[in-house]
């Protein structure tokens, strides 16, 4: 078993649609990144948690430390948050896991 | 731009070689990690240095090899290459020591694209 499993693996959906996708990690951790990686390849950070909610934009990220899972929202979707997203975990061994992302497509 | 950079960008070599794969930090940033991305395999934590030391060791083959040097720039060293190899090598940097992703935000170069043939 993975120690950080994403969901869904896939996804298309309709602009406009609020996007959720969800982490689930069985190890302790640090924080949790959520990365995003565009068809180009390039990676960028969107978020770092530790605990409770962050928000930038359109883009939410929550975790629950005791139950050992984070989503990702996404509200209003564009086509140009077509991307994978990426969950990674931090264990306190100071090692970095990631999952194994989630593809997203937008269509307009 | 991250202000990360990563050179080459792309490799192409034979099985058995060596090469060696560049990164800059962002000016100011002491911390360097390696990933590696392939098809099969996803992104995979490599290995992590802070202000020239290795603080964190993933999966990485006894074949590859880092360092990171008094100007903070690194060199990841991969030897007797084989295909499985061929990969997509990212590396980042942040501000501190960090505690793996834990504690602070990485910035990701473009990655070098490396085919072993």
């Amino acid at each position: 078993k993975n120690e950080v499993e994403q969901s869904p693996q896939n996804l298309t959906a309709q602009e406009g649609e609020f996007i959720t996708i969800n982490c689930s990690y069985s190890v302790g951790i640090s924080a949790l990144h959520w990365l995003q990686q565009h068809p180009g390849g390039g990676i960028v950070s969107l978020f770092m948690l530790s605990s409770g909610k962050k928000k930038h934009g359109r883009l939410i990220a929550t975790i629950n430390i005791q139950e050992k899972h984070s989503s990702l929202h996404i509200t209003a979707s564009h086509p140009r948050d077509s991307a994978v997203y990426i969950c990674a975990v931090g264990r306190r061994d100071d090692k970095i896991i990631f999952g194994k992302g989630t593809r997203l497509h937008i269509l307009p | 731009d991250s202000g990360v950079t990563q050179t080459p960008k792309h490799l192409i070599t034979a099985t058995g070689q060596r090469v060696t794969l560049r990164c800059s930090p962002r000016s100011g940033d002491l911390s360097v990690y390696w990933y590696q991305q392939s098809l099969d395999q996803g992104l995979q934590f490599l290995i992590h240095y802070y202000n020239g030391e290795e603080r964190a060791k993933g999966n990485i083959l006894e074949r590859f090899s880092a360092q990171q040097f008094p100007d903070l720039h690194s060199e990841l060293n991969l030897s007797s290459l084989e295909l499985g190899d061929s990969a997509l090598y990212f590396c980042a940097s942040s501000v501190g020591a960090g505690g793996g992703l834990g504690e602070e935000t990485q910035y990701f170069g473009p990655g070098t694209r490396l085919l072993v043939l």
